[in-house]
């Protein structure tokens, strides 16, 4: 497994300014998700963040948006720009394993929970 | 659209008994699925991952695939009120290099 973190670990914003998660990982890994859960609902993938390429994002969410760097192999950040109440929520960050012998698997941060009033 | 589908519940079992946890998918070119276990307020933790066809063990979690039927389960054997969580199913599919996941199914267990 991996040792993961974000931050912050929660936030509470204005309509209309910009906030940057932090997820950083004990490890080298190659591929980063970033994920939306709404409360009650499963998980929503924002984008792939590969390191030294474009993120590739997901139907419903662009770059504009929701930037994302991926400048080395144990961190990224996933920006919520211009917020709206609508953004409100738990923001996670997973890494994938590789697994030796068994199947590649994914690992979460602790997640994000942002509040937009 | 590809899904994975789980009943939301809740399914409420008593201590002790064994918690029957069910998931189908409709991508035949999904090749492995996982098993989260999420608490309120918490991310998801994983149980565990299969990807032959079968059941495979892990303490007190069997997690059973048939991809002929498109279905995975996970049983829970002497279930404990610290089980109750909401359980996430996800398939990997290597083609598009996507997780899926189900909607969750919340398991309460009673003491």
């Amino acid at each position: 497994s991996a040792v993961i973190s974000q931050k912050p670990s929660r936030d509470i914003c204005q309509r209309g300014t910009s906030l940057t998660i932090q997820c950083q990982v004990d490890s080298q890994v190659t591929m980063m998700f970033w994920y939306r859960q709404q409360p009650g609902q499963s998980l929503t993938l924002i984008a792939t963040a590969n390191q030294g390429s474009e993120a590739t994002y997901e139907s419903g969410f662009v770059i504009d948006k929701f930037p994302i760097s991926r400048p080395n192999l144990t961190f990224s950040t996933l920006t919520v720009s211009n917020m709206s109440p609508e953004d409100s929520s738990i923001y996670l960050c997973s890494v994938e394993i590789a697994g030796n012998p068994s199947t590649d698997t994914q690992y979460f941060g602790p997640g994000t929970r942002l509040t937009v009033l | 659209q590809k899904e994975v589908e789980q009943n939301s519940g809740p399914l409420s079992v008593p201590e002790g008994a064994i918690a029957s946890l069910n998931c189908t998918y409709s991508d035949r070119g999904s090749q492995s699925f996982f098993w989260y276990r999420q608490y309120s307020g918490k991310s998801p933790e994983l149980i565990m991952s299969i990807y032959s066809n079968g059941d495979k063990e892990d303490g007190r979690f069997t997690a059973q695939l048939n991809k002929a039927s498109q279905y995975v389960s996970l049983l829970i054997r002497d279930s404990q009120p610290s089980d109750s969580a909401t359980y996430l199913c996800a398939g990997f599919t290597s083609g598009t290099y996507k997780y899926i996941f189900g909607t969750g199914t919340r398991l309460k267990v009673l003491a």
